[in-house]
């Protein structure tokens, strides 16, 4: 069955950190979607990036990136030089074609930016 | 701002009492997901809306119903509300119809059954 982790329940850094958040997921299809979002204290979940399962290229936007390995089943994320603004809970979620594409999520990383 | 627009914001009922969430999907958006998420977890989906046809429903009960609407804006009804539904209620949508399609979300509603 398909599933997301997301180990780190909750991680504190201080600002100007660099930090890494990490998913693993589990898929036997081989078109699937994997996902990134980020849940701020007002609820609103706001999309940050979508890869498909043939696309392995590791992508950066601006103090974010992220690292696709099919290898090691991981989509993970980093932000460089962080700041309090960051402060949120971050999503992985995967979709995959067996399963319509609904959105499998992971439980979430917490993610604290002290100034 | 995603264009997705969710009404109303908060929300307080009591057990067996039935609830009604409102959603207005992005411009050009044709269909709408709900989820579920219980506080300190992810979201669970609920069902799938792609003109105006139920295409797609997760691990939730009969009582758990939705509409989509020709302009594409959705509801989601619970009936006989319990305790355990208090969560957040959030919509997203997509274009153009295909399930694999990102989805946006809306501020959703906070649902606290008493």
């Amino acid at each position: 069955a398909q599933k997301v982790t997301q180990a780190q329940t909750e991680i504190s850094v201080v600002e100007k950190e660099d930090v890494t958040l990490d998913c693993v997921y589990e898929t036997r299809d081989t078109t699937y979607y994997l996902f990134w979002y980020k849940q701020p204290p007002s609820g609103e979940l706001v999309f940050l990036i979508r890869r498909n399962s043939f696309d392995e290229q590791n992508e950066i936007s601006g103090r974010y990136s992220w690292n696709f390995q099919k290898s090691t089943s991981s989509f993970n994320f980093t932000i460089t030089a962080s700041q309090v603004v960051d402060s949120a809970v971050y999503f992985c979620a995967l979709s995959e074609a067996r399963s319509n594409y609904q959105l499998i999520w992971g439980a979430g990383t917490k993610l604290i930016i002290k100034p | 701002e995603t264009g997705v627009t969710q009404s109303p914001t908060h929300l307080i009922k009591t057990r067996g009492q039935q609830v009604t969430l409102r959603c207005s999907s992005q411009s050009g958006h044709n269909t709408v997901s709900w989820y579920q998420q219980a506080l300190g977890q992810g979201p669970q989906f609920i069902f799938q809306y792609y003109r105006e046809e139920e295409n797609g429903r997760g691990n939730f009960p009969p009582r758990f119903s939705g509409l989509q609407f020709p302009n594409y804006s959705s509801e989601l009804n619970v009936n006989a509300l319990e305790l355990d539904d208090s969560a957040l209620y959030l919509c997203a949508s997509s274009y153009p119809g295909l399930a694999k399609e990102t989805q946006y979300f809306g501020p959703g509603t906070r649902l606290l059954v008493l």
